[in-house]
């Protein structure tokens, strides 16, 4: 079945740094949506993306969808240590409704 | 509010009891979703219902769990004969068909 990996595992950075998660699926995907779950709180809906190599940007956040539709990456400019929490990339495939979330990247940011 | 809820949002259990979980979708969602989120982990799929359609019950770990869904509104999961390992984060999620998943704020289950 599809499997939606994601790296790193963990990231811990400066304030200030920058910081990049990246998903990549066994299968080709329909689209791709982001969620950040903060500590203590539940996974909250950021984007989806839908077209082969689209880019979507909300503020310090950027995303991408691979060309493939088989990959995205999230990439934060300037973190803030109010991006601290995991983020969790999650992939439809072109069969199904039932989404298949990665195991997130956990990010720690310290000022 | 009209988002997802559920209950109890803490439940602590002994061994080999019985719990049951409640999940309350937003009303006109036809996909709802239940996952476990084990401390520091990411999200374990459990099951998925969409509509009419038989649910899909791949992620379930064994059978001591089920869930049912009435009436296409709520669902509630069953996990008979709890186990320590069973201890967890259940978050239930739903959706209009396929898109953007609406998570509930979870139960926190610990069985001692």
């Amino acid at each position: 079945g599809q499997q939606v990996m994601q790296i790193p595992q963990y990231q811990h950075v400066q304030e200030g740094e920058d910081f990049t998660t990246y998903c990549n699926s066994s299968t080709t995907l329909s689209n791709i949506q982001w969620y950040k779950q903060r500590p203590g709180g539940h996974p909250v809906f950021l984007i989806q993306l839908v077209k082969s190599g689209e880019v979507k940007k909300q503020k310090r956040l950027t995303f991408q969808f691979g060309e493939a539709k088989k990959n995205s990456s999230l990439h934060i400019t300037a973190t803030q240590t109010t991006d601290v929490g995991t983020y969790f990339c999650a992939g439809h495939s072109n069969s199904g409704y039932a989404l298949n979330f990665g195991k997130g990247t956990s990010l720690l940011v310290t000022p | 509010g009209a988002g997802v809820s559920q209950s109890p949002s803490n439940k602590v259990t002994e061994k080999g009891k019985d719990v049951e979980l409640r999940c309350d979708p937003i009303s006109g969602h036809t996909a709802l979703y239940w996952y476990r989120q084990s401390l520091g982990q990411g999200l374990e799929f459990l099951i998925y219902f969409q509509g009419n359609s038989a649910p899909d019950k791949s992620g379930l770990p064994s059978d001591r769990f089920s869930a049912e869904r009435t009436g296409g509104s709520v669902s509630t999961l069953t996990i008979q004969r709890t186990q320590q390992e069973d201890s967890a984060v259940y978050l239930c999620a739903s959706s209009w068909g396929g898109e953007t998943q609406y998570f509930g704020p979870g139960t926190r289950l610990l069985v001692l």
